[in-house]
């Protein structure tokens, strides 16, 4: 099986813009979760998708947003951005909502100048 | 809410032993997972701790013990290929974070000649 692809792996965006980041579960996977890594404050939560609904929510302001398709494919928005939202962005996805094991994304790096 | 605490950095020589430990404080976790993960690369699955005790891996090891809030990860014969961010989480139970993870900020290790 493939496993879970983000593009695009690379972006730069300057402030006040607004991003889109899209991931690929797995086939077969139903739940994908978002995650922001930086080096101050490491692997952060998001937010999780199952069938299309969000089950969980980090603590994040409104401008971090998401959804996800019929074929489980995920989106993640970020509106106005700010230069503190540069960093990794990475996906997960496993087969439930409540299974165990995640399959990380190779990640989108996102810069804000 | 879950404090998950792991050193920052740690050092040590090709062909030893190491240990990196990882303690918590939280009120429900299904089990505890361990990650690697290179620089600029996506985390990649080492071992899931569900019960107390010791699950072995080739040369990786981990340990859990909840009464004491404590895990650790043991690497032995290391490699220079070892040198990465090691990274411990709680993969959740309870309430809106269930099937969550919730991670440590990791651990550099940097593996000498």
């Amino acid at each position: 099986k493939a496993g879970v692809t983000q593009t695009p792996r690379y972006l730069i965006k300057t402030r006040g813009q607004q991003v889109t980041l899209s991931c690929s579960p797995i086939s077969g996977h139903r739940s994908v979760s978002w995650y922001q890594q930086t080096p101050g404050q490491g692997l952060q939560f998001l937010f999780e998708y199952f069938s299309e609904t969000q089950r969980n929510k980090g603590n994040f302001p409104g401008r971090f947003s998401g959804r996800q398709f019929s074929n489980s494919r995920s989106e993640m928005n970020v509106s106005t951005l700010e230069l503190g939202d540069s960093a990794l962005y990475l996906c997960a996805s496993k087969e439930l909502a409540g299974g165990d094991e995640q399959f990380f994304g190779p990640g989108t790096r996102l810069t804000v100048l | 809410g879950q404090n998950i605490d792991q050193p920052t950095e740690m050092t040590a020589t090709e062909g030893a032993i190491v240990q990196i430990n990882c303690t918590y404080q939280t009120s429900g976790f299904n089990g505890l997972f361990w990650y690697q993960q290179h620089a600029g690369e996506a985390p990649t699955f080492l071992s899931y701790n569900v019960l107390d005790g010791l699950e072995e891996k080739g040369r990786f090891s981990s340990f859990l013990s909840r009464s004491k809030g404590y895990s650790y990860l043991l690497l032995k014969e290391l490699q220079m290929k070892d040198s990465a961010s090691y990274l411990c989480a709680l993969l959740m139970n309870y309430g809106g974070s269930q099937g969550n993870l919730i991670f440590g900020k990791g651990t550099k290790l940097s593996v000498k000649p």
